[in-house]
């Protein structure tokens, strides 16, 4: 089945750029995403890229996407406490036999930002 | 405001008892999900509904039961047969369609005493 790849943890300075890496199998998918959750909360939809795109940028946020290699990575300038959280990266393929097809999920990368 | 509600926030169960988790939504979207989350393994879906009296299983639905009898509603029972039911349990609903993005509820903490 269709797998999505992250490291668990990131630590940067105040002030310095993050950038969190995921990877994906599905050849199919078609938009991927960026989630972010709080401790204890919900996920909150950060950005998304749709396949066509090499590049998304929204604010301090920057998504990368290298379709060949099937990587994505989401880079946040000026890193903030408050970025503190666990960032989720997530594809969805193309619709199959007629059936929506829900998001797959990557294991989340939990960044922390040191003062 | 519009939006998903999970309710409750916190919930304990014994052993052997089934309880409800509840999610309300107010988006008029068709579509909702529950997930599972454990500490790093990110979300697993447990079932899926894409209309009203549909559901479809996910990869972890043994142990799950879940109801569409509204459009707004999409609650999810965690029978006695979960071995293992202590985790963050997720909500979320979407329109249907390539694009769109899930929207979640704030989830719900089940913990077996």
């Amino acid at each position: 089945g269709e797998d999505v790849e992250q490291s668990l943890f990131l630590s940067v300075r105040e002030g310095d750029s993050s950038v969190i890496n995921c990877t994906y199998t599905d050849s199919s998918s078609t938009y991927l995403y960026w989630y972010k959750q709080e401790p204890g909360a919900g996920l909150q939809l950060l950005t998304y890229i749709f396949s066509n795109m090499d590049m998304k940028q929204d604010q301090r946020l920057t998504v990368l996407l290298n379709k060949k290699d099937k990587h994505l990575s989401l880079r946040i300038a000026d890193t903030q406490t408050g970025d503190s959280a666990i960032y989720f990266c997530a594809e969805k393929g193309a619709p199959t036999s007629g059936s929506a097809r829900q998001l797959t999920f990557g294991s989340g990368t939990q960044l922390t930002v040191l003062p | 405001d519009g939006g998903i509600t999970q309710s409750p926030k916190y919930l304990f169960r014994k052993e052997g008892q089934n309880v409800t988790l509840s999610c309300e939504q107010n988006l008029n979207h068709d579509a909702m999900y529950w997930y599972r989350q454990d500490p790093g393994q990110g979300l697993r879906l447990i079932y899926y509904s894409q209309i009203v009296n549909d559901f479809q299983k996910g990869d972890i639905a043994e142990g799950y039961s879940v109801s569409r009898e509204k459009k707004e509603s999409f609650p999810l029972t965690v029978t006695s047969a979960q071995k293992n039911p202590t985790a963050f349990y997720l909500c979320a609903s979407s329109i249907p369609g390539l694009r769109t993005e899930a929207f979640f509820g704030q989830g719900t903490r089940l913990t077996v005493v």
